[in-house]
């Protein structure tokens, strides 16, 4: 079945500094990929949709300037948290839709960033 | 606002037992409602879903409940093990954007 792998799986950075979030789907071609956060013991939260190619869209809310997102190419997400701080502490998962019409959403297994 | 409301929050069932979680919402125009199991440290896997044309589907242990009319859908989980012990969440969707519940942690004891 279709694969979406995300890396790194967990990250620890320090207050102020970034970090990029890698999410790819290995056995199919993604146009559109969504990345969601998500707090302990809490749902998961639509941050925004990323379209290969053009600008991602994002949920109200989130802020573009700080939650960056780049879709290179159609296996290829980013995610970048820019100067980041302890509330940006969370779970992001990302997942990408299947290469069929009609094919569900696969999730990635998450990314657990600390920031100290 | 949650556009989908989940309960119960939490549930203990007995190895055997049926687990019954329920989802509502509000927006007429999901067309698609998933759900999905979860464990700790780990994204969601898809666990079964339903288009709103059809009133059940059961795969294996698994049984989605669609009330449209009421705008209501539940799993039921049969025969449970304690290897269903997770969080699930239902969802919904409209053109692939999921809305959330909020999550039911299933505790199966042995």
């Amino acid at each position: 079945g279709a694969v979406v792998s995300q890396h790194p799986s967990w990250v620890i950075c320090k207050s102020g500094t970034s970090v990029k979030i890698e999410c790819r789907s290995l056995d199919f071609q993604a146009t559109t990929m969504f990345w969601y956060r998500q707090f302990p013991k809490q749902s998961l939260m639509l941050m925004a949709t990323s379209n290969e190619g053009s600008k991602a869209t994002y949920e109200q809310g989130v802020e573009k300037d700080k939650f960056l997102i780049n879709h290179a190419s159609l296996t290829l997400s980013t995610l970048t948290v820019t100067s980041a701080h302890p509330e940006d502490s969370s779970f992001y998962i990302c997942s990408a839709r299947g290469p069929t019409g009609n094919s569900p959403l696969h999730f990635g297994n998450g990314t657990r960033l600390t920031v100290t | 606002q949650q556009q989908v409301k989940q309960s119960p929050q939490s549930l203990i069932v007995q190895k055997g037992g049926i687990s019954i979680i329920n989802c509502a919402y509000e927006n007429t125009a999901f067309d698609y409602f998933p759900w999905y199991q979860q464990f700790p440290g780990k994204g969601p896997a898809l666990l079964i879903a339903i288009r709103p044309d059809v009133s059940e589907k059961k795969e294996g242990r698994f049984t989605i409940s669609f009330n449209k009319s009421a705008k209501q859908f539940s799993l039921h989980i049969m025969d449970s093990q304690p290897g269903d012990s997770a969080t699930y969440f239902c969802a919904a969707s409209n053109d692939y954007k999921l809305s959330f519940g909020a999550g039911t942690t299933v505790t199966v004891r042995a």
